[in-house]
């Protein structure tokens, strides 16, 4: 079984312009979660999407958005980049409907922004 | 914000010792989990221990849980040099969705 797929890898922009990543969970779970790691903050929560709803969003600006796919694909998207943003950008999805369970990440998207 | 503070922040040892690595947390929990991280790739789960249990094992992994203290620990046995990665504790309320928050991790390197 494929794992979750995270497009592109690696990306480069510039102050003031938007990006939009993928993430592909593994066939068959509906719960998607986007999480943002920076050596200065750590690993924290962005958003929670399941069944095309999103379920629960973290302490981020608006500039930060995402959604669901009936397929269970999901984007996020950040708008007027800041460099700050620079990030790695994690996506995990999830079988359970219940809370808590184990999360299974994609690779990430690598986000440089300059 | 985070959650939990890990201890040590890094630590190394030689191939074959044991590893502990420490987590603590604030609030109330419905499960705790620790994942690995290679490199700034991705996590990978490891061992997920439920708020009414005290000590789970798997292979070489043990974990407990004192949620009096809240904290708990992570005992890597027999390390092997592939063990080498950064290590987080991930925690959740149990009402909020799939919601986990980390610890700012604990970086391992087993030298060979």
């Amino acid at each position: 079984k494929a794992g979750v797929t995270q497009t592109p890898r690696y990306l480069i922009k510039t102050r003031g312009q938007q990006v939009t990543l993928s993430c592909s969970p593994i066939s068959g779970h509906r719960s998607v979660s986007w999480y943002q790691q920076t050596p200065g903050q750590g690993l924290q929560f962005l958003f929670e999407y399941f069944s095309e709803t999103q379920r629960n969003k973290g302490n981020f600006p608006g500039r930060f958005s995402g959604r669901q796919f009936s397929n269970s694909r999901s984007e996020m998207n950040v708008s007027t980049l800041e460099l700050g943003d620079s990030a790695l950008y994690l996506c995990a999805s999830s079988l359970q409907r219940e809370f808590g369970g184990e999360l299974f990440f994609g690779e990430g998207s690598r986000l440089t922004v300059l | 914000s985070q959650q939990g503070e890990e201890d040590p922040q890094a630590l190394s040892i030689q191939e074959g010792e044991n590893a502990t690595m420490n987590c603590s947390y604030k609030t109330s929990i419905n499960n705790l989990q620790w994942y690995r991280q290679n490199s700034g790739r991705g996590l990978v789960h490891l061992i997920l221990i439920r708020s009414n249990e005290r000590e789970k094992h798997s292979g070489r992994l043990r974990v407990t849980l004192d949620t009096s203290k809240k904290s708990s620990s992570l005992l890597i046995t027999a390390s092997r040099a592939a063990d080498t990665a950064s290590y987080f504790c991930a925690t959740d309320d149990g009402n909020a969705g799939n919601m986990l928050t980390f610890g700012g991790g604990t970086r391992l390197m087993v030298k060979p």
